[in-house]
């Protein structure tokens, strides 16, 4: 299996500045044949399931506000917030779709400072 | 807008199955995979499996002894399967549409295994 590694594991930033969180996965869950990471981001607040932020490491998901950003290729991947607003207090958790089973990080909590 | 809605027992007996339908409306199940998923109160996701429209299925291996999925595309719905189940089996089961990423979820259902 591959194992998906998020730091840190928890993180409180002050409304409007950066937020920054990253995932290592044990193997490249990048496709050489089509150039794309099989990778995910997803958000998700108390009593409610995950929503989908990033696929494919760096496209954001439909309706998902442009202040989240996903970058990396490979084995390392970023998640960046670059204004962070209330409502995007949530765990955050990375996932891989390369190979079954689809593992996932064990999610970061995200806080205000 | 595609939505999704797990059904089923809220409470299964230890050694016993747990069974989950997932009903998709607002777009046809074919064309993709339906996976399950997973999370154990206060704690991380667990990916139970997938399976595709044609019928096809990965499953975790953690878990492959015990699981079965299947479709009904007449009734748009894809069930899940859990046999044999103990108090660790207990957590709120999410279904989703897979097309890789998981980009719709259903509100998830809690489960609990108890006698």
């Amino acid at each position: 299996d591959i194992v998906m590694t998020q730091s840190p594991d928890s993180l409180a930033v002050s409304l409007g500045e950066r937020a920054t969180i990253n995932c290592k996965s044990s193997q490249s869950v990048l496709y050489s044949s089509n150039n794309k990471n099989y990778f995910a981001w997803y958000q998700q607040k108390p009593g409610q399931p995950p929503k989908l932020l990033i696929h494919w490491a760096s496209t954001r998901g439909s309706g998902v506000p442009d202040r989240f950003s996903g970058s990396g290729s490979g084995t390392d991947f970023t998640l960046t917030i670059s204004s962070l607003q209330a409502e995007d207090v949530a765990v955050y958790y990375c996932q891989q779709y390369y190979s079954p089973p689809y593992t996932f990080g064990q999610g970061t909590k995200l806080e205000i400072k | 807008q595609v939505q999704l809605q797990e059904s089923g027992p809220g409470l299964v007996k230890p050694s016993e199955t747990l069974s989950l339908t997932c009903t998709v409306s607002g777009g046809s199940i074919g064309n993709y995979y339906w996976s399950w998923i997973r999370q154990p109160a206060g704690k991380g996701l667990e990916w139970i499996g997938r399976i595709l429209s044609s019928g096809s299925t990965n499953y975790n291996p953690f878990l492959r002894s015990r699981v079965t999925m299947s479709l009904d595309t007449s009734k748009n719905q894809f069930s899940l399967k859990l046999n044999s189940v103990t108090a660790a089996d207990t957590a709120v089961y999410y279904c989703a549409r897979s097309y890789g990423a998981n980009d719709y979820w259903g509100q998830g259902t809690l489960v609990t295994v108890s006698s």
